[in-house]
């Protein structure tokens, strides 16, 4: 099946700095989420991007599917920021999504 | 977006008990749901998808026997942990997807913490 993986596994800032996390995924894909996961566990949507660049605030993603990868910007980060951050990829000619394995992404104040 | 609930939020129960926990999709009928269970500090791993008025189809691993699932109308699944044990202590999330939104985003539940004593 198709495998994702999301770098760094870890990443420690300081408030105000910015990120870019990676997601890579060994087969071509119809669709890519970025999901936010908060301390108490709820995944929040961040973007629902197969291609190409979207903007949210200080969020943007951009996907390169014919590269096989997706990026996550934050920019101005803030202690809210920090959480588990997940991308996930549908198997193919399924609904079912594949999760990568996180990035914990810590803010400090 | 859509909106997806689960309940409980969390359950204390113990070995050898059952225990159901509930999604509904609360703005959108949804034919199809998925659970997925997550471990402290991992992933969310795919336990099953629940159709609508059909069986559950379960994931590689995961015993049908002991989560059980049932998806008997367009807004609610349920699944059901039977004879638990502290190994099912775990975060379990359901997720949906809005057929009537024309991409396949999919949205998912506060999620249930599991605690077997």
């Amino acid at each position: 099946g198709i495998q994702v993986e999301q770098s760094p596994p870890d990443l420690i800032l300081q408030e105000g700095a910015n990120s870019t996390l990676r997601c890579n995924f060994s087969d071509s894909v119809n669709n890519l989420q970025w999901f936010h996961q908060n301390p108490w566990g709820q995944l929040i949507n961040l973007f629902y991007i197969p291609s190409g660049t979207k903007q949210n605030g200080r969020l943007s993603a951009t996907t390169v599917a014919t590269e096989r990868y997706s990026l996550l910007y934050i920019s101005s980060s803030q202690t809210t920021d920090s959480g588990v951050y997940f991308c996930a990829v549908p198997l193919q000619g399924a609904q079912k999504l594949v999760f990568g394995q996180g990035t914990r992404l810590t803010i400090n104040p | 977006g859509a909106v997806v609930s689960q309940h409980p939020s969390w359950v204390i129960c113990k070995s050898g008990t059952s225990v159901k926990i509930e999604c509904r999709s609360l703005d959108f009928q949804a034919t199809t749901m998925f659970w997925y269970r997550q471990f402290p500090k991992q992933s969310l791993m795919l336990m099953a998808t629940s159709n609508e008025g059909s069986k559950a189809t379960y994931e590689q691993g995961v015993e049908k026997d002991k989560f059980l699932i049932n998806h008997a109308s367009l807004t609610l699944s349920t699944l059901t942990v039977t004879s638990a044990h502290p190994e099912d202590s775990s975060f379990y999330i359901c997720s949906a997807r809005d057929p009537g939104v024309p991409n396949n985003e999919q949205f998912f539940g506060p999620g249930t913490r599991l605690t077997v004593l």
